[in-house]
């Protein structure tokens, strides 16, 4: 299993406000920051959300993200039939000097 | 245009070798810490590994240490990843990926992963 825990699914209907957790440990979330990637299927990954809460240019202010302790989580305000797709968190891992991914989440928009 | 190109992926059987390429344009390639990331079929993304900038510094997963080895070519603007010993499991796409680090004194925080390949598919089959 992932070393980041995230839930396998979430859902919403248009115009509603997700979050999608990610759970760590004092290694990783815990002194390190936060990374949130979007996917959709068939394509590569896309950064969605860098340095705990900041945004790349071109994504929508409707995606924030914080982190409190060893657990983060990302809001998908406003939401929309193009944002269903596969989240995922990241974090450098101090202990295993590596950089770990949660499971990932499949976000359905209903 | 800023473009990462994977290529050498295909079919090997158990115990095979391959080499993976990752051809960069667009950006200054010798500023970025590169990584591998690969993704199992149906399943989530696993880090593989990264290699900073002047190569000083790299680091791999324990799932393939001692098997692969990352290394760049500046010059050529390419990274790539060579893959001994496969096992089934190694089977999925493999991905590059830019990382970029905003530097302050002697300590840097990643940007992270800005930049992706399309990817290449590895199978591990007999």
């Amino acid at each position: 299993q992932s070393v980041l825990t995230q839930p396998p699914s979430a859902s919403g209907t248009p115009g509603q406000r997700v979050t999608i957790s990610c759970s760590g440990s004092s290694s990783n979330i815990g002194s390190n920051y936060v990374y949130w990637y979007q996917q959709f299927p068939g394509t590569a990954p896309k950064l969605l959300i860098y340095r705990n809460d900041q945004r790349p240019s071109g994504v929508p202010d409707r995606f924030s993200a914080s982190n409190s302790g060893t657990s983060a989580s990302l809001a998908i305000s406003g939401l929309r039939s193009e944002d269903e797709a596969d989240y995922y968190c990241a974090a450098w891992d101090d202990s295993l000097r590596n950089w770990v991914f949660g499971g990932g989440t499949k976000l359905t928009v209903l | 245009e800023v473009q990462l190109v994977e290529s050498g992926g295909g079919l090997v059987k158990p115990g095979g070798s391959l080499r993976l390429s990752c051809a960069a344009s667009g950006f200054t390639f010798n500023f970025y810490t590169m990584n591998w990331v690969r993704q199992a079929p149906g399943k989530g993304l696993e880090w593989v590994s990264s290699i900073t900038s002047s190569s000083t510094y790299i680091f791999y997963a324990d799932s393939v240490k001692g098997r692969f080895t990352i290394s760049r070519d500046n010059a050529e603007t390419s990274l790539f990843l060579q893959m001994n010993s496969l096992r089934a499991e190694d089977t999925a796409v493999y991905y590059c990926a830019r990382e970029g680090l905003q530097c302050s004194g002697d300590t840097c925080y990643s940007n992270g992963f800005d930049i992706w390949g399309q990817g290449t598919m590895v199978t591990v089959s007999s």
